[in-house]
């Protein structure tokens, strides 16, 4: 099955840096890669995703990077603020064509951010 | 966006008892939901897939006699924790992915059980 690695388990950087997590994946036939953001106590919140026929997003300080023929995918959030301190995972995924193909995800082990002030 | 609620958000029980938790999807209909666990500190390991008027589907190493699965409709999915242990004590997320907006998946907020 997928295996995903994630590093590193812990980041700290001075508010206002840039963070940068990175994931590797396994499953060559994986084709979605969500990234969550999980504060203490709460369900996991999707803040970025990509599909494997697209190399890179952004979204306003969040963008998601993927190399199909390396298999790994990163996250990078610019302009780092204190509400960006939580949890972060990658994971991986194989879905099928419209409407089709219910895989559940695959975890990383998770990034702690802190954003120091 | 789709909105999956849980309930319980947290449970205590005596060791021995079951503990049925509930995943709603509450403005779309799911065929398929997905059982997480999460220990403190540690990812959210896949428990397993439930799938609307069929059995669920359970990843390796998790019993199915222990960990039951009831999707019953198109907006519920109930996990039943049977003869609860400490050992199970732990957070557990569902979730559910809209087909209407394509592959994201939607968590809930989790439910956090804790056998004594």
């Amino acid at each position: 099955g997928e295996n995903v690695e994630q590093h590193p388990s812990t980041l700290s950087v001075q508010e206002g840096d840039s963070a940068v997590i990175k994931c590797t994946y396994s499953d060559s036939a994986s084709n979605y890669f969500p990234w969550y953001k999980q504060e203490l106590g709460k369900g996991p919140q999707l803040i970025i995703d990509i599909r494997s026929n697209v190399g890179e997003k952004k979204d306003q300080r969040i963008a998601v990077t993927l190399n199909k023929t390396a298999k790994h995918f990163s996250l990078h959030i610019t302009e780092t603020q204190p509400e960006d301190s939580a949890v972060y995972f990658c994971a991986a995924s194989k879905v099928g064509g419209m409407g089709g193909g219910a895989d559940g995800l695959t975890f990383g082990k998770g990034t702690h951010l802190i954003i120091q002030p | 966006g789709a909105v999956v609620s849980q309930h319980p958000s947290w449970v205590i029980c005596k060791s021995g008892t079951s503990v049925k938790i509930e995943c709603r999807s509450l403005d779309f209909q799911a065929t398929t939901m997905f059982w997480y666990r999460q220990f403190p500190k540690q990812s959210l390991m896949l428990m397993a897939t439930s799938n609307e008027g069929s059995k669920a589907t359970y990843e390796q190493g998790v019993e199915k006699d222990k960990f039951l699965i009831n999707h019953a409709s198109l907006t519920l999915s109930t996990l039943t924790v049977t003869s609860a242990h400490p050992e199970d004590s732990s957070f557990y997320i569902c979730s559910a992915r809209d087909l209407r907006v394509g592959r994201e998946l939607f968590f809930g907020e989790g439910s956090r059980l804790t056998v004594l």
